[in-house]
This record gives structure tokens, sequence and C-alpha cells, in this order.
């Protein structure tokens, strides 16, 4: 089946400074690529929604200037946490889909875990 | 907001079939009903969907019933290894579309 990955799996950064997050879709080229976030013990919450070249669509409640998605190819997204506190410690999702030409369920990465300290 | 409803949790005896039911009474016409798991701490996995028609493949076996209202997704032979989260999530279109994920119904197989 079709692969997502994530770099860095797991990233510790001190307050007040900016941390990027990669999503690949390894075997396939994706239209669309979507960032989750998960608190201990909740389900995942849609952050944004990334199309290759053009800008983000956030969710409500989502700061699209601390949250920073940049889709440079169908097989690139980047989500970069600008001034991390630690409210925003959690574990970071991708997902990417459909793929292209074939099946339309979403593909998601292993996630990354933020720390803020 | 999550269009479905599921049971908290389940207990389900290896080897033996589990059935986990999802209610989506406000379902509509164009939309489909997806299935994906977590197990703890990795990125959910995609199981299987449908929009009308009973579905299966080498993961489970899924049941939409006449009304569209509600489903029920089957894995035949429950391992520890499904162990997991399970949602139920009404996508309008396809995946294609943003996928809104509920609660889920945590599943623990049991030895």
């Amino acid at each position: 089946g079709a692969v997502v990955s994530q770099h860095p799996s797991r990233v510790i950064c001190k307050s007040g400074t900016s941390v990027k997050i990669e999503c690949r879709s390894l075997d396939f080229q994706a239209t669309t690529m979507f960032w989750y976030r998960q608190f201990p013990k909740q389900s995942l919450m849609l952050m944004a929604t990334s199309n290759e070249g053009s800008k983000a669509t956030y969710e409500q409640g989502v700061e699209k200037d601390k949250f920073l998605i940049n889709h440079a190819s169908l097989t690139l997204s980047t989500l970069t946490v600008t001034s991390a506190h630690p409210e925003d410690s959690s574990f970071y999702i991708c997902s990417a889909g459909p793929v292209r030409g074939g099946s339309y369920e979403q593909y998601f990465g292993p996630g990354t875990r933020l720390t803020v300290t | 907001d999550a269009k479905t409803t599921q049971p908290t949790s389940m207990d389900c005896a290896e080897g033996r079939a589990a059935n986990l039911p999802c209610n989506h009474s406000t379902i509509s016409g164009n939309e489909y009903v997806y299935w994906y798991r977590q197990i703890h701490s990795q990125g959910p996995q995609y199981i299987i969907h449908g929009l009308k028609n009973n579905e299966t493949n080498e993961m489970a076996s899924l049941i939409i019933t006449e009304d569209r209202k509600s489903s029920t997704l089957i894995l035949p032979h429950a391992t520890l290894r499904d162990t997991a989260v399970y949602y139920c999530i009404v996508v309008y279109g396809g995946a294609t579309n943003k996928l809104i994920f509920g609660t889920g119904t945590l599943l623990a197989v049991q030895p």
C-alpha cells in the first residue's frame, strides 16, 4: 500500500524556538495533504488542509501564523510550529490522499511527537 | 463535529469475531462511511469504506444498513494485534475531503 513518512519522529525543543515537521508520500503523488494534532487520550483534531501549490486552509481556531504549512510538491508538505510553547506539545500526524489515479482513502504518517520545554 | 456515534469501548476474545457498531443517522446520499484504526502512538490505518453496499477486503467486512443510518465493522478473527481505537467517519464524496474524527471505540482483544 501507499506509504507516508514523517520526519522527525520525535523532537524536543525549547520554548520560543521553531520546529519544522516534514510529511512525504514515498510511493505515490497526493493532491492533498492534511495535518492533525492529537493530545494524550484524545482523538485526532484536523488542523489544516493543504493542496500542492496553493495556500493551506486552516480549521477554525487554528492560528495560521503559528502553524505554517508549505506544500511544495505532490510528495512533500511541511508544518512549522513557530515560537513554540509548552502547550504546543502534542502528537502531530499528517495524511495524504487521494492517490493520483488510484483509490480514495487517505494514508497517514507515523506521527511526530513534539515536546516543548 | 463528527457525524457518527460509537461505543466508547468493547472487549473481544481472541479468535472470535469483533463487531463494531456505528450510528450515522444524519448521513446524506453522497457521503461515504470510512473506517480507520489507530494503534497506540501510531498514525491511523485505513481499513475499509463503503457507500451503500456491503464491502469486504482482506482486513474486514463492512455491513451498511439499507437506510444507511448505521453500519458495523466486522473483524472476522480478532487477534491481540487488533487492539486499537477504531474510528467510523462519514466523508462527503470520498476521501478527497477532510476526515473529522470522533472519539472512536477502543477495542480490547483479550487472550
